[in-house]
């Protein structure tokens, strides 16, 4: 069965360099989601988006944003990148409708030096 | 607000026991409760939920939980424990403050599951 895509896998960057992460999400999902997990951390809400519109934000910092694209894929859009913005960003997909269950993507392991 | 507890780090286990992860929680209104297990570098992958229904749930690889509404409880469990269980076990509740139904999660701490031979 299709999973959630993400890329890259892993991405270094360095402070104050900008940032995009990509999530495909499983096909017929019309419900994406956006996570942080800091080392050794539970993961953290960011953004979420329903059938192509935000639905919701939790802890985004200003320096980011994210849209959805007519193919249901999103992008996560990082700037002015800050040590502490190092972490796993996972993004997650699910279909409302049959359960609210999400599945997740591998995640992107960011790296800012 | 809504919320979840894991009150263990770590649950040590030996190969063959049961074993249970234990999870609590704290909603206004009916909780819709999940489980995600984490391996190292790689994504989650869900587990089980309870949405309504039935108090004890079953799940993938064996695992079940039951849901205790009394207890505001929903303790993760298997009857006999794998050396490849060992992993970072999530309890999540989903956050319905939102008022909509595209609620995102809201994860415990985790416990870290270590099952040995």
């Amino acid at each position: 069965a299709a999973g959630v895509i993400q890329s890259p896998r892993h991405l270094i960057k360095e402070k104050r360099e900008t940032a995009t992460l990509k999530c495909y999400p499983i096909p017929r999902h019309d419900t994406v989601y956006w996570y942080q997990q800091g080392p050794g951390q539970d993961p953290q809400f960011l953004i979420s988006f329903y059938e192509k519109m935000q639905s919701d934000k939790g802890s985004i910092p200003d320096r980011f944003s994210a849209q959805q694209f007519s193919d249901y894929h999103s992008e996560l859009n990082m700037s002015s990148l800050e040590l502490g913005d190092s972490a796993l960003y996972f993004c997650a997909s699910s279909l409302e409708r049959t359960g609210y269950e999400q599945y997740f993507g591998p995640g992107t392991r960011l790296t800012v030096t | 607000a809504q919320s979840v507890a894991q009150p263990e780090d770590q649950v040590n286990v030996a190969e063959g026991n049961p074993l249970t992860v234990k999870c609590t929680y704290s909603v206004s209104g009916n909780p819709y409760l999940f489980w995600y297990v984490q391996y190292p570098n790689r994504g989650l992958q869900f587990l089980l939920k309870y949405i309504t229904g039935d108090n004890l749930v079953k799940g993938s690889y064996g695992f079940e939980a039951e849901f205790n509404k009394s207890q505001t409880s929903f303790h993760l469990k298997k009857p006999s424990a794998l050396v490849s269980d060992s992993a970072l076990y999530f309890c999540a509740v989903r956050d319905m403050n939102y008022g909509g139904s595209q609620g995102n999660l809201i994860f415990g701490k985790g416990t870290k599951l270590s099952v040995k031979p």
